[in-house]
């Protein structure tokens, strides 16, 4: 069975400094996709970057970056210069099994980051 | 050009009535997706559409809930004999197609409150 794990349910971070939020994934897959999504309290599901799992290089997206450890089945999401709008809800999530063909999205608990300003 | 719309974004219902919840997936997009995310169960899948059909209804709760789709376009979740637990938010999902990359754009979902 395939399972997102995010073992931190709440984090601060200072306003311009950068942040990591920590996920790792379970899957006997081996093609799969990682993704990560931002859900502020509008409530809206915004996507934010992906890392398929035979990139070579870890995926970049302006401020995003997912730092991929593949052999460690991590896919940590680092954004750099916080801002105050980033406060929200940040769900990692994994595309499902490559066997049953629906690509349904599997995701962890997420965590609520805050940004102090 | 426009995303996901859903509607209502807001229901609030008795336990016991049915409900129907939409969604107008992004204009082409031939995957369709439902899921609910509750305070205790987080985000989970539902049911997926590739154009019309079904494949995959596999995170359905219970024979009470069924969806379907019609004209590759619009669908509709349809929640009969509502439960309080039920109460969720309900998110609709579209994306292009089933490639190897596949980003699924959300739409904002529908807050059902069943009393």
């Amino acid at each position: 069975a395939q399972k997102i794990t995010q073992t931190q349910p709440g984090m601060f971070v200072q306003e311009k400094e950068a942040v990591t939020l920590d996920c790792t994934y379970d899957t006997s897959d081996q093609s799969y996709g990682l993704f990560w999504y931002k859900q502020p309290s509008s409530g809206e599901m915004i996507f934010l970057i992906y890392q398929g799992s035979y990139d070579e290089q870890n995926a970049t997206e302006g401020r995003y970056s997912l730092n991929f450890q593949k052999a460690r089945k991590s896919a940590n999401l680092v954004i750099s210069a916080s801002q105050l709008g980033d406060s929200a809800m940040y769900f990692c999530a994994m595309r499902g099994s490559f066997w049953d063909s629906s690509y349904k999205l599997i995701f962890g608990s997420g965590t609520r980051l805050l940004v102090r300003p | 050009g426009a995303g996901v719309s859903q509607s209502p974004s807001n229901k609030v219902t008795e336990k016991g009535k049915d409900v129907e919840l939409r969604c107008d997936p992004i204009s082409g997009h031939t995957a369709l997706y439902w899921y609910r995310q509750s305070l205790g169960q987080g985000l989970e899948f539902l049911i997926y559409f590739q154009g019309n059909s079904a494949p995959d209804k596999s995170g359905l709760p219970s024979d009470r809930f069924s969806a379907e789709r019609t004209g590759g376009s619009v669908s509709t979740l349809t929640i009969q004999r509502t439960q309080q637990e039920d109460s969720a938010v309900y998110l609709c999902a579209s994306s292009l197609g089933l490639g190897s990359y596949n980003e699924q754009f959300f739409g904002p979902g529908t807050r059902l409150t069943v009393l």
